[in-house]
């Protein structure tokens, strides 16, 4: 079974600090995502990567940026948080570019900024 | 861009079958999934559609119509571990890697 990992479930930090989402996966995937997930607004994509060192920008990149340094690994982070973004966030990982492949989630993270 | 669309809350009755419906606008459709979602949980893989007609795969049928834009998930034999959010993705060719535009998803209450 493809195993997913984010760091924490919970996390709880204060207004202008830097936040690190880590999330870790162990299918040898190439492609790896974070979305955050708001009541009504379901689940949108902030960043995405294809390959160990690329990144793309998704829906909403303002705010946020990442870092894919080894394949297994794809870190989100808040330069400096700000009260909108709490939220649930969610990482996941697919196997190459066929379009039958699902994405394969983590069980998020729920980050509090005060 | 891409406009997904699915009711936003349904209730059903244990034992019966429910259907839930999407709806998608996409200038490159290239494939569409459904995913299951407890309360707390992270979302978990149900099915995928890229050819017109039905996917059965158990309980769970899933349904597409690419010239309508339309795609249903039918649970048949409802069972109160059922409820959950379920949510529809589309995947649009026009978009690089396995990126995937997902819609607000529909929350389904199971009641005895």
């Amino acid at each position: 079974d493809v195993k997913v990992t984010q760091s924490s479930r919970y996390l709880v930090k204060r207004t202008g600090e830097k936040v690190f989402l880590e999330c870790v996966q162990d299918m040898d995937h190439e492609n790896m995502f974070w979305y955050r997930q708001d009541p009504g607004l379901g689940l949108r994509l902030i960043y995405f990567s294809y390959d160990v060192k690329m990144k793309e920008k998704g829906d909403i990149p303002e705010g946020y940026s990442v870092s894919r340094e080894k394949k297994e690994r794809f870190s989100l982070i808040l330069e400096s948080a700000s009260t909108n973004q709490t939220s649930m966030y969610l990482c996941a990982s697919s196997l190459g570019t066929d379009s039958n492949q699902p994405q394969h989630f983590g069980d998020g993270t729920r980050l509090s900024i005060l | 861009g891409q406009n997904i669309d699915q009711p936003t809350e349904m209730t059903a009755t244990e034992g019966a079958i429910v259907q839930i419906n999407c709806t998608y606008q996409t200038s490159g459709f290239n494939g569409l999934f459904w995913y299951q979602q407890h309360a707390g949980e992270a979302p978990t893989f149900l099915s995928y559609n890229v050819l017109d007609g039905l996917e059965e795969k158990g309980r769970f049928s899933s349904f597409l119509s690419r010239s309508k834009g339309y795609s249903y998930l039918l649970l048949k034999e409802l069972q109160m571990k059922d409820s959950a959010s379920y949510l529809c993705a589309v995947r649009d060719a026009n978009n690089a890697g396995n990126m995937l535009t997902f819609g607000g998803g529909t929350r389904l209450m199971v009641k005895p």
